[in-house]
């Protein structure tokens, strides 16, 4: 059972266009997470929530809009592609313990987005 | 703001032999979380350990150690016994607890030879 998963693995698409990309943990975890990695391989975040509730925005484009149904779900839907959102999108999940976090995060596998 | 710096982008080791891959980070929080990712061609990142600052005891996983200097905010990754699949991409990374965010240094890439 894949504990984060992520899909689709593997998006090609036009510049412009609107794509989305969901994400399920079969965890139990009350917070989870978005984070872009850059060609660079850097690793930065962009959207934490906590029980459904956004608690992290990292100064992202509103072109970026994530969405979480319930706490085992976090979507993120990208409006008007452009060559710059080309990345690896990471998933991840991880469980607050009395409010505090200890940062142990779980990743999906990533979802790897090309724009044309 | 915090920030996590691994100046080091990349480093080769020989297999069996042991690497230590350097982090330092910068706070004013006197409780937090430091981490080493790895990130194997695969893509998919892994927890290799954890170290809680409070504790001053430094964290094992096996092979894998560290040396936290809390004074002088450097938290290094020693790997023993090197082995092909330690072959990856480090991230070091720290969160203050408080909140959910972690932050990541720029990696280094451990290329492991036979």
């Amino acid at each position: 059972d894949t504990a984060v998963s992520q899909t689709p693995k593997y998006l090609v698409t036009q510049m412009g266009n609107d794509k989305s990309i969901k994400c399920e943990q079969n965890l139990g975890h009350d917070t989870m997470y978005w984070y872009k990695q850059d060609s660079k391989k850097f690793l930065k975040i962009m959207f934490s929530y906590n029980n459904k509730e956004l608690i992290i925005n990292e100064t992202v484009p509103n072109r970026f809009s994530p969405k979480s149904p319930d706490k085992a779900h976090l979507n993120l839907h990208i409006n008007s592609l452009e060559l710059g959102d080309s990345a690896v999108y990471f998933c991840a999940s991880s469980q607050a313990q009395g409010g505090w976090y200890t940062g142990e995060l779980f990743f999906g596998e990533g979802s790897r987005l090309t724009v044309l | 703001a915090q920030t996590v710096t691994q100046s080091q982008p990349e480093m080769s080791v020989q297999e069996a032999e042991t690497v230590t891959l350097s982090c330092t980070y910068d706070t004013s929080e006197s409780n937090y979380y430091l981490f080493w990712y790895k990130q194997p061609p695969s893509r998919q990142m892994i927890l290799v350990i954890r170290q809680e600052a409070y504790k001053q005891q430094n964290a094992t996983e096996n092979r894998f150690s560290v040396n936290f200097q809390k004074a002088a905010k450097s938290f290094s990754l020693k790997i023993s016994d090197s082995q092909l699949g330690d072959t990856a991409m480090y991230f070091c990374a720290f969160t203050p607890g408080a909140n959910s965010k972690l932050t990541f240094g720029k990696g280094i890439t451990l290329s492991v030879r036979p």
